[in-house]
């Protein structure tokens, strides 16, 4: 099974901060990668798929990079409805692992 | 509107069984593929299943094989999770997810609201 790990788990933020996700796979996706947006009580949101293409509705303040085994998330400039946990998952193999999750949290 | 709605989670005693509905709306549900995935509490998402468009193909995860079962009836718009032998490690919110293609290769777009299911005795 490929392994997906995110960095950091926690972050600190402020409204305004440009805020980086990693996540890493533990062999090569390709691009076969996505990245979702849950908050509390909330069923997750596609943001990014393939790994940098943006999901029909979603601010592009929101924007994916990365192929083979490193991807970033990345937010422009943090909104106050930004603050959620957010998972990468790949699907380039079964099972479609998801990351550990990376929570931003108000500084 | 595109609409996924679960059904069926409950209290259930170790070691019974459960079976999960999902109904689908506002889209051609036999073009896609289907997920479950499942959040126990205070944790990350999980994979559990899927199934493609057709149903010939089923996939699952290590935790869930040989006990969880997927399935379609693309006549009715729905899909099914049943699961038996549960474990109190099977406690979980669950989402029924639709895949962006019909295949095996696709991010998950569309999400029902979860059913949860507990298992405790």
């Amino acid at each position: 099974d490929i392994q997906m790990t995110q960095s950091p788990s926690t972050l600190s933020t402020s409204v305004g901060d440009r805020v980086t996700i990693t996540c890493r796979a533990s062999q090569s996706v390709i691009n076969w990668l996505a990245w979702y947006q849950q908050k509390p009580g909330k069923a997750p949101n596609l943001l990014i798929y393939k790994a940098s293409s943006l999901q029909s509705g979603v601010t592009s303040r929101f924007s994916g990079s990365g192929s083979g085994t490193e991807f970033t998330l990345t937010i422009s400039s943090l909104q106050p409805d930004d603050f959620a946990t957010y998972y990468c998952q790949q699907y380039y193999s079964y099972p479609h692992t998801f990351g550990q999750g990376t929570k931003l949290e108000i500084k | 509107e595109v609409q996924l709605v679960e059904s069926g989670g409950g209290l259930v005693k170790p070691g019974g069984s459960l079976r999960l509905s999902c109904a689908a709306s506002g889209f051609s549900f036999s073009y896609y593929s289907m997920i479950w995935v499942r959040q126990a509490p205070g944790e990350g998402l999980e994979w559990v299943s899927s199934m493609n468009n057709n149903g010939a193909y089923q996939y699952y995860g290590d935790s869930v094989k040989g006990r969880f079962t997927i399935s379609r009836d693309n006549a009715k718009n729905s899909l099914y999770l049943q699961m038996n032998s549960l474990r109190a490690e099977d406690t979980a919110v669950y989402y029924c997810a639709k895949g962006m293609d019909g295949g095996s290769r696709y991010a998950t777009d569309v999400w029902g609201q979860g059913t949860t299911v507990i298992v405790s005795s």
